[in-house]
């Protein structure tokens, strides 16, 4: 079956702008993740959905990003006023079952100018 | 806080060598560790996962194993590729959390 699609798999923004990123996962996986990678900083895990419990937002760096999950299927990545720090690589991935793996979509390359 | 090391940082081998990967995590307590692979410019693809109560996985050329007690994993590629070239990343999923946290990666370049 299809795996996790993202989209747009790159945008480039001027900061000060709001971007949407959107993930769909894989069918029927009850848990979402959103993931940023940056250069020199590694992985970091930004937000966590599952099923219909509260999201886990612990890792989102600042309240200009925030998550949605609708419908308990595609989710959206908003960052608004983007800075230059906000240009990374988010990665979204989903799972079918607790400590599961994890199946990561190709990306969104974000370059804020 | 977790925090998840991967040594070395960059591996260059010739085809045909056998090589391992190693992975260290400070906190033991964890619910499986998986190893993932990511090609430049690609999403991460899934190796191998293991649960805290295993010891090893194995997939093809590919064996990965883990000492929780001690922190660490290491990833053993057999008769390695040119294609097994890339960067292979670590990580732990913690108990009471499902979010991964990784390490920095090792990238491997096998020459023909």
């Amino acid at each position: 079956g299809a795996g996790v699609s993202q989209s747009p798999s790159n945008k480039v923004t001027e900061k000060g702008k709001d971007v949407e990123l959107r993930c769909d996962p894989i069918s029927g996986h009850t848990a979402l993740y959103w993931y940023r990678q940056s250069l020199g900083q590694g992985l970091e895990f930004l937000i966590y959905f599952q099923g219909n419990s509260a999201p886990d937002k612990s890792g989102l760096p600042s309240d200009r990003f925030s998550a949605e999950r609708t419908g308990g299927s595609v989710s959206t990545l908003t960052i608004q006023r983007t800075q230059q720090e906000d240009s990374a690589v988010y990665l979204c991935a989903s799972t079918g079952g607790l400590a599961d793996t994890q199946y990561f979509g190709p990306g969104t390359r974000l370059t804020v100018l | 806080k977790q925090e998840v090391t991967q040594i070395p940082a960059a591996l260059s081998v010739p085809e045909g060598e056998n090589l391992v990967l190693n992975c260290s995590f400070t906190d033991s307590a964890i619910y499986n560790l998986q190893w993932f692979r990511q090609d430049p410019g690609k999403g991460l693809t899934s190796l191998l996962l293991i649960q805290s109560s295993q010891r090893e996985q194995t997939s093809g050329r590919l064996n990965a194993s883990l000492d929780k007690s001690s922190g660490r994993s290491t990833l053993y590629i057999a008769a390695s590729q040119p294609g097994d070239s890339a960067t292979y990343l670590c990580a732990v999923t913690q108990g009471g959390s499902e979010k991964l946290v990784f390490g920095k990666g090792t990238k491997l370049t096998v020459n023909p």
